[in-house]
């Protein structure tokens, strides 16, 4: 199995441009999320996802949109780029949306914007 | 306010010894789970150990511990026979029932041993 699929790795957009980050997981997970890393913060929740046609705002949403259409795919989109955005993008999920479920995490996008 | 504390930023350890990442977390949901993810300089997050709240022993897998102490809220990861693919940043997490069961995590420890 592939897991967690992210696309792109890296990314540089210049301030105002829109963009969408991918995600897709064959695992047949319910729960999917995006995070944001940023140097000593730890990662931060910035929507989630807890089935198919159901999302919900994580700790800092602010700036980014998520859809849910079907249960593997859950794209993250940047509406207007802000330099305050520069950071590590992952996107994850879980078999449940329960206490003890892990999340499996993709390996991450890079993105800077200038 | 925070919700997972991680107090070292930096730790080093000998090649071969056994180390302890400490991890203090505040919550007032009697339902509740701990984890400790592993994030080598390659940027991936592996997923290392699970604790959850009403579990009577401290878990473990292979060489990674978990010393969990309720009463003192916390969760430290100890790992056993260090060895140099073990240096990484480490992280601890918690889902919470009463917060949605979203993960919250702490800054991370970055742990390097040394040969």
């Amino acid at each position: 199995n592939a897991g967690v699929t992210q696309t792109p790795k890296f990314q540089v957009l210049k301030t105002g441009q829109s963009m969408t980050l991918q995600c897709a997981q064959d695992m047949n997970h319910e729960y999917m999320s995006w995070y944001r890393q940023d140097p000593g913060m730890g990662l931060r929740l910035i929507h989630y996802s807890v089935g198919a046609g159901i999302t919900d705002q994580g700790e800092v949403p602010n700036g980014y949109n998520v859809s849910r259409s079907t249960t593997e795919d859950f794209p993250l989109r940047l509406l207007s780029a802000a330099p305050s955005q520069t950071s590590v993008y992952f996107c994850a999920s879980s078999y449940a949306w329960k206490v003890n479920s892990p999340l499996h995490f993709g390996n991450g996008t890079r993105l800077t914007v200038t | 306010a925070q919700k997972i504390t991680q107090t070292q930023p930096g730790m080093f350890v000998q090649e071969k010894e056994a180390v302890t990442l400490d991890c203090t977390y505040d919550t007032s949901d009697p339902s509740y789970g701990l984890f400790w993810y592993k994030q080598p300089s390659s940027g991936e997050m592996i997923f290392l150990i699970y604790q959850g709240s009403y579990d009577q022993q401290n878990a473990t897998e292979g060489r990674y511990s978990l010393n969990f102490q309720k009463a003192r809220k916390s969760a430290n990861l100890v790992i056993s026979a260090s060895q140099l693919g073990d240096s990484a940043m480490y992280f601890c997490a918690m889902r919470e029932a009463y917060n949605n069961n979203d993960m919250r995590f702490g800054a991370g420890t970055r742990l390097t041993v040394k040969p």
